[in-house]
């Protein structure tokens, strides 16, 4: 299957600063990306959608201004955690689909500790 | 509202014991149902899609079925290393998958 590739897989920020994860789609031409997070025990939350070129949409309940997602390239969607606090520690996963294509290949995610 | 909810909630099995894992949905606009399997610490790992009530597909010990309400995920004779979380999501228009709470399951040698 095909490949896709989030860093960092793991990072530890203090309070009030921003983070970046970045999420790679290594052979393959990703049209659209979906963020997720996962909090311990529980299933994947969707985020947000976001289509190559668009604006991302989010989620209800999910604020935009902090979860800042570009989806620049064909390959590359990053999200970035704005004046991270504690709660927003988690565990934040990016997926890929190519086109019409249904399938969905998921990063290895991102464990997001706020200090 | 769509729903995706999965039982049981956490499951143990003996290593050989057979059996069944259930996803049931209400979702309007239903493209796709996907199985997944997710390690303690990994994004989760493809197993099934599954696009119309009656079809079933198989891998190894693992069989999915889908009926325009739910799917089943069956584990026959499991092994230890079959345990892992198992997850279902819906796809909906807009390729936006929604996932079920998950299942647990862990095989005892």
């Amino acid at each position: 299957g095909a490949v896709v590739s989030q860093h960092p897989s793991r990072v530890i920020c203090k309070s009030g600063t921003s983070v970046k994860i970045e999420c790679r789609s290594l052979d393959f031409q990703a049209t659209t990306m979906f963020w997720y997070r996962q909090f311990p025990k529980q299933s994947l939350m969707l985020m947000a959608t976001s289509n190559e070129g668009s604006k991302a949409t989010y989620e209800q309940g999910v604020e935009k201004d902090k979860f800042l997602i570009n989806h620049a390239s064909l390959t590359l969607s990053t999200l970035t955690v704005t004046s991270a606090h504690p709660e927003d520690s988690s565990f934040y996963i990016c997926s890929a689909t190519q086109g019409a294509n249904t399938e969905a290949f998921f990063g290895q995610g991102t464990r997001l500790t706020v200090v | 509202e769509d729903q995706v909810t999965q039982s049981p909630e956490a499951l143990r099995l003996q290593e050989g014991e057979s059996s069944s894992l259930n996803c049931s949905y209400t979702v309007s606009g239903l493209r796709g149902l996907f199985w997944y399997r997710q390690d303690p610490g990994k994004g989760p790992e493809f197993l099934f899609t599954l696009y119309s009530a009656g079809e079933e597909k198989e891998k190894e010990r693992l069989k999915a079925t889908l009926t325009k309400k739910e799917s089943f995920l069956h584990i026959t004779a499991p092994k230890p290393e079959d345990s892992a979380t198992y997850l279902c999501a819906v796809l909906r228009g807009g390729n936006q998958f929604y996932f079920g709470t998950g299942t647990s399951l862990t095989v005892i040698p």
